[in-house]
């Protein structure tokens, strides 16, 4: 069965330390997505990629880079993590229907 | 910008009843799809179609996209329903690639 899996489940990460999120897919999608989720707002998009090595910004980009070494591989990257910067994360990957992940609950301390 | 409206917030049923999930967006959607998110945060897709009536065993997806509203009806509810309901729209970002807005979600408690 196709499927979406994201490591780590959850983390704990220090202010001001890098933090790397990492989502796999073996639904030989083209588009991959990063999404957070924050309490009382939808899911937001951060970043997203069409093609193995090039990234495009979601609707909030800053203070996340991202990375996508291979069709199946999409990673966050948190290069200064910030209080701010606390909430689950959402990888996903299509072919018209989107198909998530099981999310990473990331707390920055 | 782009907004999704869900409504009700929330909705408590009796186990048996039916319940009916309102998605109103703000652009011209591609598609919208309707995801439930489990008490522990995951997200199951449910449904997605661009316009008309779609079926999924209980469940039933209208969106009528030039009026830029949706529902999903939930029919005989069951307890292992409760959860959390998005609603999110889709815009075209290429030939298979788009962007989902979401809604914040309608939470649903059905007690026996």
């Amino acid at each position: 069965e196709a499927a979406v899996t994201q490591s780590p489940r959850s983390k704990v990460a220090v202010t001001g330390g890098k933090v790397t999120l990492s989502c796999h897919q073996t639904n030989n999608h083209d588009y991959m997505y990063w999404y957070r989720q924050d309490t009382g707002h939808g899911l937001r998009l951060i970043h997203y990629s069409y093609v193995a090595d090039s990234t495009e910004k979601g609707d909030i980009p800053d203070g996340y880079k991202a990375s996508r070494p291979s069709q199946e591989n999409f990673s966050l990257i948190l290069e200064l993590a910030s209080l701010s910067q606390t909430a689950v994360y959402f990888c996903a990957s299509s072919r018209g229907e989107q198909y998530f992940g099981p999310g990473t609950r990331l707390t920055v301390l | 910008g782009q907004q999704v409206q869900q409504s009700p917030a929330s909705l408590v049923l009796q186990e048996g009843e039916n319940a009916e999930l309102q998605c109103n967006f703000s652009s011209t959607a591609t598609r919208l799809q309707w995801f439930y998110q489990r008490p522990g945060g995951s997200l199951v897709s449910l449904l997605s179609n661009p316009s008309g009536t779609k079926h999924t065993g209980r469940l039933t997806s209208t969106t009528v996209t030039k009026e830029r509203r949706g529902s999903l009806h939930i029919s005989s509810s069951q307890i292992t329903d409760s959860g959390t309901y998005l609603c999110a729209m889709g815009l075209n970002y290429g030939s298979s690639g788009n962007k989902l807005i979401f809604g914040i979600g309608t939470l649903l408690s059905v007690k026996p």
